[in-house]
């Protein structure tokens, strides 16, 4: 039973690029939420995407983009890169029940660094 | 808007020791969901439990156990006979429990060290 993936592992960019982070969600989950983890801090919300669309967002700029696909799969985009977007990018999934709020599995994460 | 305070920064314990972790939240809501994750150096937040703010009764797994008290708004989280492999970070988390809205909000996250 696979979990949450992510890649790439790490990732090295530089300030004003552009950078797309991907996600496949545990078998058998079709909701995906992105968070960021600065270093030292806990993970904050970015936004989540179900049914293909984006149901609820975090107070992220509109350089935070998403997208989720068919199978479920979800790509976090960000434009126009600066160093404060330096962080952990973790991926979580979830099975959407019409309960709401199941356990979200998180996968490994992407690291990102900004130059 | 909801907050969660996680005051411990850091704890170091001697194996074999019990350690509690403390959780303290902010929310409006009359109806919400309380989490503990751990965070392994891997990076993976791993889930690992989920509380609904009906239900007061204390939870044990094994060697965890959570008190939550909604009197003082805390979700506690105690490790007895900690082991080595227990050390990591700990995040204490919150959401609400409407449908559509499972935004987590997290503490800033213990890190626990357990010294052989």
């Amino acid at each position: 039973d696979a979990g949450v993936t992510q890649s790439p592992t790490h990732l090295i960019k530089t300030r004003g690029q552009q950078v797309t982070l991907r996600c496949s969600p545990k078998s058998g989950h079709d909701t995906v939420s992105w968070y960021q983890q600065a270093l030292g801090q806990g993970p904050q919300f970015i936004f989540q995407y179900y049914e293909e669309e984006e149901r609820q967002r975090g107070n992220f700029p509109d350089r935070f983009s998403g997208h989720q696909y068919p199978n479920y799969s979800s790509e976090l985009n960000v434009n126009a890169l600066l160093l404060g977007d330096s962080a952990l990018y973790l991926c979580a999934s979830s099975l959407e029940r019409g309960l709401g709020n199941q356990p979200q599995h998180f996968g490994d994460g992407t690291r990102l660094s900004i130059l | 808007a909801q907050k969660v305070t996680q005051a411990q920064t850091e704890i170091s314990v001697v194996e074999k020791e019990d350690v509690t972790l403390d959780c303290v939240y902010e929310t409006r809501d009359t109806t919400y969901y309380l989490f503990w994750y751990k965070q392994p150096p891997s990076g993976e937040l791993v889930f690992l439990i989920r509380r609904n703010s009906f239900d007061e009764q204390n939870e044990i797994s094994g060697r965890y156990s959570w008190n939550f008290q909604k009197s003082t708004s805390s979700f506690n989280f105690t490790i007895t006979a900690s082991q080595v492999v227990d050390s990591a970070v700990y995040f204490c988390a919150l959401s609400p429990s409407n449908f559509g809205n499972e935004k987590l909000t997290f503490g800033t996250g213990t890190r626990l060290t357990i010294i052989p």
